[in-house]
């Protein structure tokens, strides 16, 4: 079975300051996308960023970023110059490309952070 | 560029009502269309997903049922509602093929059943 944990249920940040959020995950396939969402208080579904399991280059987007260590099955998080507007519930999620329901996310339960001024 | 709707927004029904949440794509083809509901202070669990007209697949027994009338068009419903139906309803799309993995989320509905 695919699963995926985040085990921080809340964290806080000051604003301007980086933070870190944690993923693991497990799968027996060597095929897969992870991605991270982020769902603010209007409660839509926002993409942060995604990376494909082949690439061994963590993905950016501009203050976010991943680390990726497959054989850890870890993906984490990292936001530098918090804002906020960072202020969000964020959801680790794992596709694979094989087996189960064809395109289904599997999702961590959340990390409801929250950005100080 | 592509943007997908639902509504309503929200929702209150009683007990034992019937249901239809609507779900649109525009700006693409065939889409994969997905329902998932979530509950209070928790993830997101896949009811149906659809890769053309007329296909529907359930993840998840329940009272609920999808149906795609059209290539854009993705419904939820329900003959009565329970009380367990409550929560936060999101359908998303992707675009089918490999490689386009990333689901892209709607607005979303929040019903309550009362």
């Amino acid at each position: 079975a695919q699963t995926v944990t985040q085990s921080q249920p809340e964290m806080s940040v000051q604003e301007a300051e980086t933070v870190t959020l944690s993923c693991t995950y497990d799968t027996s396939e060597n095929n897969y996308y992870l991605f991270w969402y982020k769902q603010p208080p209007s409660r839509q579904m926002i993409l942060v960023i995604r990376q494909e399991a082949y690439k061994q280059q963590n993905a950016t987007e501009n203050r976010f970023s991943v680390n990726f260590q497959k054989a850890a099955k870890s993906f984490s998080l990292k936001i530098s110059d918090s804002q906020l507007g960072d202020t969000a519930m964020y959801f680790c999620a794992l596709k694979t490309l094989y087996g189960g329901s064809q395109g289904n996310l599997i999702f961590g339960k959340g990390t409801k952070l929250s950005v100080k001024p | 560029s592509q943007t997908i709707h639902q509504w309503p927004a929200t929702l209150v029904q009683p007990v034992g009502s019937p249901l239809s949440l609507e779900c649109t794509v525009e700006g693409t083809s065939n889409p994969n269309l997905y329902w998932y509901r979530q509950a209070a202070g928790r993830g997101l669990q896949l009811l149906f997903y659809s890769v053309g007209i007329g296909q529907i697949s359930s993840e998840v027994p329940q009272n609920l049922s999808a149906s795609r009338p059209q290539d854009r068009q993705f419904i939820l419903s329900s003959k009565k509602l329970l009380l367990s139906d409550s929560g936060f309803y999101l359908c998303a799309w992707s675009v089918p093929g490999s490689g386009r993995k990333t689901q892209y989320f709607g607005p979303g509905t929040r019903l309550l059943v009362l």
